[in-house]
């Protein structure tokens, strides 16, 4: 079965200090992950996909097979940046499964 | 980049009326679409997936006869609510895969029953 573990409901940093969201994840094949983020009032909106290696608005994520994880990373955490970020795996048959979110405060 | 418009955003419906969410894919072409509710401060729960000129895949829990869904098209899926009750106000969300940008989410629809 598919399922993805945020731990964190609430992470509280200030602005510039780094920043780590946790996610792990149970797949027994190959999954796809991603990084989602909803802004206040605004829809949900991709933020990362594993398979595409890529940094979006100072942010990575590393697949780690081994442990079962795709943590979301900023060296500098911005106000702006402040929302609520999902974790999602995309398995076979194309559905996703959505963590529990855990909304970031960045302090001024 | 890929855009699915979600109508309507919010709708008041009275107990025991249906109401009809409507999802469209407006640059792409999308075979499967997916049906997520929200309840407040909790996660996305998949509630079905939708595939054109399919019957769709409800998630295990998920009354089909409620929440039907109607895939008529490659670029509209509707989910329509029936015999709404209060406990079924929920912000609802429908997403489609494209194969350039992947998931593509709508904006959502908060319905309230009174």
């Amino acid at each position: 079965a598919q399922r993805v573990t945020q731990p964190e409901k609430l992470l509280s940093v200030f602005k510039g200090a780094p920043v780590e969201l946790k996610c792990n994840y149970s797949y027994s094949g190959s999954p796809e992950l991603f990084w989602y983020v909803q802004y206040s009032r605004q829809r949900l909106q991709l933020l990362l996909r594993h398979i595409s290696r890529e940094s979006i608005k100072g942010f990575t994520a590393d697949l780690n097979k081994g442990e079962t994880s795709f943590h979301l990373k900023k060296p500098f955490a911005q106000e702006e940046d402040s929302a609520m970020y999902y974790c999602a795996l995309s398995g076979s048959g194309q559905n996703f499964v959505f963590g529990p979110g855990t909304r970031l405060s960045v302090l001024p | 980049g890929a855009v699915v418009s979600q109508h309507p955003s919010w709708v008041i419906c009275k107990s025991g009326t249906s109401v009809k969410i409507e999802c469209r894919s407006l640059d792409f072409q999308a075979t499967t679409m997916f049906w997520y509710r929200q309840f407040p401060k909790q996660s996305l729960m998949l509630m079905a997936t939708s595939n054109e000129g399919s019957k769709a895949t409800y998630e295990q829990g998920v009354e089909k006869d409620k929440f039907l869904i109607n895939h008529a098209s490659l670029t509209l899926s509707t989910l329509t609510v029936t015999s709404a009750h209060p406990e079924d106000s929920s912000f609802y969300i429908c997403s489609a895969r494209d194969f350039f940008n992947g998931y593509t989410f709508g904006s959502g629809t908060r319905l309230t029953v009174v």
